[in-house]
């Protein structure tokens, strides 16, 4: 089956670290996103990747790291310094050329 | 820069009628994608249509139509014979042809479906 995953589907963090969201697609898109969401709100962007090796800040990227060493993955790293980290994080992913984007089931963080 | 709007919070409809949810949006491209996502309790985004801009013709699903009118500047979704598993939250969403640009969502709209 060919799709985006996301894991873990619940994540609990202590504050004061860092924590990883993974994020894999077997769809052979070119481009893949971060977006976080809050409850009742739309979606932010936080980094988007392109190519291999390369990614862009979005909208909120302060507090996050990504890294896109694969062509099929697009870790995200929630560090220390992201000052209200409970949120909803989903994974989107796009085609050569642009178009439609697909997403992943979706990774909600708790901070205790 | 590219904005959508959609202007509705939150809709009712009954069972088994028709709903339209409305978005606009800003941009200064003449070529664009324009989409409805819907994002259901269980929170996994799903699309629900997707509208090429040099199209004239209107995107259609089964019960799920647009009405794009680029003058305008206006994608509406008509959802058709209502059903209980259409309440979700909806989204519109804009996305330049270059190849580069990201995806503008919309604030969305909460559909509920009355019984």
């Amino acid at each position: 089956d060919g799709g985006i995953t996301q894991s873990p589907k619940y994540l609990f963090r202590k504050e004061g670290q860092n924590v990883t969201l993974s994020c894999e697609q077997n769809l052979n898109h070119d481009a893949m996103y971060w977006y976080r969401q809050d409850p009742g709100q739309g979606l932010r962007l936080i980094y988007y990747s392109q190519i291999v090796n390369d990614f862009q800040k979005g909208d909120i990227a302060e507090g996050y790291s990504v890294s896109r060493e694969k062509k099929e993955s697009f870790p995200l790293t929630v560090t220390s310094a992201q000052k209200n980290p409970t949120a909803f994080y989903l994974c989107a992913s796009t085609p050569r050329g642009g178009g439609t984007q697909y997403f992943g089931p979706g990774t909600r963080l708790t901070v205790l | 820069a590219q904005t959508v709007t959609q202007s509705q919070p939150e809709m009712s409809v009954q069972e088994a009628e028709t709903v339209t949810l409305s978005c606009t949006y800003d941009t200064s491209e003449s070529d664009y994608y324009l989409f409805w996502y819907k994002q259901p309790p269980s929170r996994q985004m799903i699309l629900v249509i997707r509208q090429e801009a040099y199209k004239q013709q209107n995107a259609t699903e089964n019960r799920f139509s647009v009405n794009f009118q680029k003058a305008a500047k206006s994608f509406s979704l008509k959802i058709s014979d209502s059903q209980l598993g259409d309440a979700a939250m909806y989204f519109c969403a804009y996305r330049s042809t270059n190849r580069d640009d990201k995806i503008i969502f919309g604030k969305g709209t909460r559909l509920h479906i009355l019984p």
